[in-house]
């Protein structure tokens, strides 16, 4: 079982519509969460975070976080041809000194057609 | 605010000759990170740097990587000698540290002839 999984997709979905993203994690005492968007031939750019159970929403994007089913998701509302990238879920697991220590997912495509 | 530099951006070198990677960190961040990222897969962590201290090199390949922090500041990656299968993207990125967010440069990538 891989530490943090993702589907890698690509997940289409039409201009204007929600666009919704699914992480899962193996390891419990995680603190932390972040989600990436990386467009092909860039570095990672940090999109959101989020450290406690619930929701929360930055412009048109929601992160969700289930800590007892370790689970964690990323919405685009109104998507974009723009937001058409690879989305990668991180984990922070704490590592020595509980420092960060982030854990990647593989990604997923997302691809918005007009 | 400026952010994470690396240089250069690309570089193509023949198997078995050394090749070095420059980062310079975001101002103010003391902790710093190399990761390495092969195409379809997510970032690996190689070493990770609390200013001049390596407090996570368990994933670095020592026989042919190493990496210095001199002053707490910038930092450089080295391979010597290169092997066909180290061509890939060399990320780094910083962070202020604890359990903040990180921040990347826009890599290196390798190709490894």
């Amino acid at each position: 079982q891989k530490e943090v999984e993702q589907n890698s997709g690509p997940l289409s979905v039409p201009e204007g519509a929600i666009a919704s993203l699914n992480c899962t994690y193996s390891d419990r005492v995680s603190q932390s969460f972040f989600w990436y968007r990386q467009y092909s031939g860039k570095s990672p750019e940090l999109i959101m975070s989020i450290y406690s159970n619930g929701d929360k929403e930055d412009g048109r994007f929601t992160a969700q976080l289930n800590k007892a089913s370790q689970y964690v998701s990323l919405l685009i509302r109104d998507s974009q041809p723009s937001d058409s990238a690879t989305y990668l879920c991180a984990v922070n697991r704490g590592g020595k000194g509980g420092y960060n220590k982030l854990i990647f997912g593989a990604g997923t495509r997302l691809a918005v057609h007009p | 605010e400026a952010g994470v530099v690396q240089s250069p951006r690309y570089k193509i070198i023949e198997k078995k000759q050394p090749v070095a990677f420059w980062c310079n960190p975001i101002s103010g961040h003391n902790t710093l990170y190399w990761y390495l990222q092969n195409l379809g897969q997510g970032p690996e962590l190689l070493i990770r740097y609390e200013n001049e201290e390596a407090v996570d090199d368990s994933q670095l390949p020592k026989d042919r990587f190493s990496a210095e922090r001199l002053k707490g500041v910038d930092s450089t990656l080295k391979i010597q000698p290169a092997e066909l299968g180290d061509s890939a993207v060399y990320l780094c990125a910083s962070s202020r540290g604890g359990y903040n967010e990180q921040f990347f440069g826009p890599g290196t990538r390798l190709t490894v002839l």
